[in-house]
């Protein structure tokens, strides 16, 4: 992998349901993994920032996990509310300080 | 507390002109990158500020040129303005490197070019 890869696209997802996505990531020069939430009309927000492998981050109902060895992350939402729907960016930063984006997944939860 | 403070908010040039965008960094933060985000498409990272050198740089030609102020703010200069430069330009602090806690984005410039 050379890019910073996020699958899917988009997803529709039901209030009260829970969801995962992926994010993929070159493993060479890997130094951190970032998650970001960018609701419309405001800035990206950091989520987790995470470094080694297998570390698993929480906050509230959102969670993430890191496998740095195959270079992916999960990112999971649980019983999603209508105040999740955003877009989810990873980012994963190399040993030289460059942050590389993916194109995120963009959540819509129906209520 | 003020996050990160970018300007202008929407602007508008010709082709063939020159910009400057602005970007004053969260309080404590002395590392600024700057990122150019096109309709579709993740942000692209177009360089690293820290110290007033730029520290690193992405696949962008040498149109894009910066700068970082003593104070840690930072300006992106365009020149010979394209219609592919229309994008929404973010700007981004953190302290150090980030790899601790992340960095904190401001709103971003929408730039149109015409």
């Amino acid at each position: 992998i050379l890019n910073v890869e996020q699958s899917p696209q988009s997803l529709h997802v039901q209030e009260g349901d829970s969801t995962n996505f992926t994010c993929s990531f070159p493993s060479s020069n890997f130094y951190a993994l970032h998650w970001y939430r960018w609701e419309t009309a405001k800035s990206p927000e950091a989520l987790f920032v995470m470094t080694l492998n297998g570390d698993e981050k929480k906050k509230g109902r959102i969670s993430a996990t890191l496998n740095t060895k195959e270079g992916y992350s999960y990112l999971y939402i649980k019983g999603s509310q209508p105040e999740d729907s955003a877009t989810y960016l990873c980012a994963s930063l190399s040993n030289d300080y460059k942050l590389s984006f993916g194109a995120g997944t963009t959540v819509t939860v129906r209520a | 507390d003020a996050g990160v403070t970018q300007s202008p908010t929407h602007l508008i040039k010709t082709r063939g002109q020159q910009v400057t965008l602005r970007c004053s960094p969260k309080s404590g933060h002395d590392t600024v990158s700057w990122y150019q985000q096109a309709l579709g498409q993740g942000p692209q990272f177009i360089f690293q500020y820290y110290e007033e050198e730029e520290r690193q740089r992405g696949n962008f030609p040498d149109r894009f040129s910066g700068h970082q102020f003593p104070n840690y703010s930072s300006e992106l200069n365009v020149n010979a303005l394209l219609l592919g430069d229309s994008a929404l330009y973010l700007c981004a602090s953190s302290r150090g490197s980030g790899a601790s806690y992340g960095y904190t984005f401001g709103s971003g410039t929408r730039l149109t070019v015409v």
